[in-house]
C-alpha cells in the first residue's frame, strides 16, 4: 500500500471549515484513500473513503484530485467535538490491514 | 445495533504472565482486525482473521496468537509479557472479507499495562 504524508498539527477555528491534507504520490490505480480520525483515548473512527471521485457523507466531503496524488479532507463546521488526530490510508482492495501513519492532530480552537 | 465490544477494557499484569483478550464484533462481520497502539510507535497492526483463519499477521513475535470462533468472536493471546508489551489493543470488525473495499469499526480497546 501507498505511503501518505500528513501534516503534524492543525489548528481550525471552531465554526469554520478544516481543510486536512494528504499526499499519496505513489498511489495506485486499484488504491482507496480513506480517512479515520481518533479522539482521545478512543478507538479510531471511519470518516469517509473514495477510489477517484469527490466524496460526501454527514461527517465530511473527501477531494481528490485528479491524478489522484494528493487528497483533501474537509469538515465543514468544525466542532471542539472535533479535536482529535486524523489519519489518511492508502489502501489496497486486496489489503486486509490499514497502516497509521503518525496522522494530523486537529485542534479546534473556540 | 451493538458496536465492537472488547473486554476487558483495562487490565494490569505481571512480567512474565500471559494475558486473553477478547473481541466480539459487530453481529454480521465476518472479518476481525487487531492492533496495538503505544505512544512510541502508534498504531500497528497485529493479525486479522476472516472464517476462524488468520489471513494477515504483522510484524509481532511469536508470543503474540490470536484465534477467531465460529461465531466471528476472536480472542488475541499475549504469553510471557514484557514491559513493553503494556498498550492499548484495539479490535477491528468490517462487513466483507476485504477492507479495502469497506470500512474498520474499532472498539474502544483494552488497556493493558505490565508492571
Amino acid at each position: 500500500d501507498a505511503k501518505t504524508t500528513q501534516p503534524t498539527s492543525m489548528d481550525c477555528a471552531e465554526g469554520r471549515a478544516a481543510n486536512l491534507p494528504c499526499n499519496h504520490s505513489t498511489i495506485s490505480g486499484n488504491e482507496y484513500v480513506y480517512w479515520y480520525r481518533q479522539i482521545h483515548s478512543q478507538g479510531p473512527q471511519y470518516i469517509i473513503h473514495g477510489l477517484k471521485n469527490n466524496e460526501t457523507n454527514e461527517m465530511a466531503s473527501l477531494i481528490i484530485t485528479e491524478d489522484r496524488k494528493s487528497s483533501t479532507l474537509i469538515l465543514p463546521h468544525a466542532t471542539l467535538r472535533d479535536t482529535a488526530v486524523y489519519y489518511c490510508i492508502v489502501l489496497g482492495a486486496g489489503s486486509y490491514q490499514l497502516t497509521f501513519g503518525k496522522g494530523t492532530k486537529l485542534s479546534v480552537i473556540p | 445495533k451493538a458496536g465492537v465490544t472488547q473486554t476487558p477494557r483495562y487490565l494490569i499484569k505481571t512480567r512474565g504472565q500471559q494475558v486473553t483478550l477478547s473481541c466480539s464484533p459487530i453481529s454480521g462481520h465476518r472479518s476481525v482486525s487487531w492492533y496495538q497502539q503505544t505512544p512510541g510507535q502508534g498504531l500497528q497492526f497485529l493479525f486479522e482473521y476472516f472464517s476462524e483463519t488468520q489471513r494477515n499477521k504483522g510484524n509481532f513475535p511469536g508470543r503474540f496468537s490470536g484465534r477467531q470462533f465460529s461465531n466471528s468472536r476472536s480472542e488475541m493471546n499475549v504469553s510471557t509479557l514484557e514491559l513493553g508489551d503494556s498498550a492499548l489493543y484495539l479490535c477491528a470488525s468490517s462487513e466483507h472479507p476485504r477492507v479495502g473495499n469497506t470500512e474498520a469499526f474499532f472498539g474502544q480497546g483494552t488497556r493493558l499495562t505490565v508492571v
